[in-house]
């Protein structure tokens, strides 16, 4: 238990679709990040986020839209996503959002796109 | 930017010690060497991190030389729950830095 939790763990959709991935942490954080890692591939950080305002955004497409409502919470909206945004999608947190910082992941949700 | 090279797999048997080389030629004075595990389907897992010389832990220890353009991680007495995928990360300024790379396949043979 790393004291972030993803859910839910498994998701199926249709490209027409809308669905939200939920991300919490129990550590007293203050930074949280989203992270795509497709198959047999790196991870990508996809957004930041510090005290609850976003301070990356990795050139990702619209159709993903991160929220987060506090410091404890992390939301990501999908919509009328394509087959390659299938991938496991991972949520971190960390003390801040400084580079040095060790971050705690979720287990993640593996997405499949239809 | 400092980028991390590592070995793209390794093979070792049960029992023996692994050492997994990072090359960062271009680390800055006040970037941290940071080690993760992931196993698959699963968000990586902190083992350790250093700044200089050598650090310890219960799972691993991290040997960094003076000029730390490098670090080892060495995990003693490998076994089969060992195989993984080992990154390396180093950085200091923003998080948006950091890139987990391809990583060291790690592979146990009984």
């Amino acid at each position: 238990e790393t004291g972030v939790t993803q859910t839910p763990r498994h998701l199926v959709m249709g490209m027409t679709n809308k669905k939200s991935l939920k991300c919490e942490q129990h550590l007293g954080h203050n930074a949280m990040y989203w992270y795509k890692q497709s198959a047999k591939k790196p991870l990508e950080l996809m957004f930041v986020y510090s005290l609850e305002e976003r301070v990356e955004n990795n050139s990702v497409p619209s159709r993903f839209s991160p929220e987060c409502p506090n410091s404890s919470h992390l939301f990501l909206h999908l919509h009328t996503l394509q087959p390659e945004d299938s991938a496991l999608y991972l949520c971190a947190s960390s003390q801040d959002s400084q580079g040095g910082n060790i971050q705690y992941f979720g287990a993640g949700t593996r997405l499949s796109v239809l | 930017l400092a980028k991390t090279t590592q070995p793209i797999s390794m093979d070792s048997y049960e029992g023996q010690e692994v050492n997994i080389t990072c090359s960062h030629n271009n680390i800055a004075t006040n970037d941290y060497i940071t080690w993760y595990q992931q196993f698959p389907s699963q968000g990586p897992r902190f083992i350790i991190q250093g700044y200089k010389t050598k650090v310890t832990n219960e799972v691993a220890s991290l040997f960094i030389p003076a000029d730390r353009k490098s670090s080892t991680l060495s995990l003693p007495r490998v076994s089969l729950s060992d195989t993984a995928v080992y990154y390396c990360l180093v950085g200091s300024g923003s998080a948006r830095q950091l890139t987990f790379g391809s990583g060291t396949q790690l592979t146990v043979l009984p």
